[in-house]
């Protein structure tokens, strides 16, 4: 079972431009998570979704940023007009759909530099 | 915030030896959990423990969970230097148990 992916793993785009950051669960898990790590903090959580449906945003800025976990296919997170102040690490997380079990898996994430 | 915040923010110590690191909370939660992070890499995850629960295993991990200080404590047994990484600590808010807050994190350096 392979875990949860992510691509691009290193993101260089100029001030203005669009970053689009993909990531697929792990099979079977049908709840995705977006965090976002500055340098030397720990991860902030920004949206979680479910499949078609977004079901927390409150992480999220209100503008620039969307997320979107279509019926098929990867979660996108979508950020357009990029500032450098949006250079970080992007997270994506997965978990099952059983109850009970609350651990999310994460994957290698995306380094995302703006110039 | 209900944010988890690890202390020490650095540990540094010598292989063999066990390293303690403490996590603190503001809120009620439905479970904490401990993730290991080396360094540029992702997130991997080590052990999660209930809110009624008071300590949990795994290998060369121990955990500890007291709610009433809302605190946790993670354990490392005869650490190797394979160990090095950053550790943190994620609160599931016992509310809205899908989403993590994190601290930021413990810095464990284990010199060979």
């Amino acid at each position: 079972n392979a875990g949860v992916m992510q691509n691009p793993r290193h993101l260089v785009r100029r001030r203005g431009q669009e970053a689009r950051l993909r990531c697929s669960p792990m099979k079977g898990h049908s709840h995705v998570y977006w965090y976002r790590q500055l340098p030397e903090e720990g991860l902030k959580f920004m949206v979680y979704l479910q499949k078609e449906n977004i079901i927390d945003e409150s992480g999220m800025p209100k503008e620039r940023f969307s997320a979107e976990f279509p019926k098929e296919g990867p979660s996108i997170l979508r950020i357009q007009q990029v500032v450098r102040g949006d250079s970080a690490a992007y997270f994506c997380a997965s978990s099952p759909i059983l109850a009970g079990d609350e651990t999310q898996y994460f994957g290698p994430g995306t380094r995302l530099l703006v110039l | 915030s209900q944010q988890g915040e690890e202390d020490p923010q650095a540990l540094s110590i010598q292989e063999g030896e066990n390293a303690t690191m403490n996590c603190s909370y503001k809120t009620s939660i439905n479970n904490l959990q401990w993730y290991r992070q080396n360094s540029g890499r992702g997130l991997v995850h080590l052990i999660l423990i209930r809110s009624n629960e008071r300590e949990k295993h795994s290998g060369r991990l121990r955990v500890t969970l007291d709610t009433s200080k809302k605190s946790s404590s993670l354990l490392i047994t005869a650490s190797r230097a394979a160990d090095t990484a950053s550790y943190f600590c994620a609160t599931a808010d016992r509310y809205n148990f899908n989403k993590f807050y994190f601290g930021s994190g413990t810095k464990l350096n284990v010199k060979p």
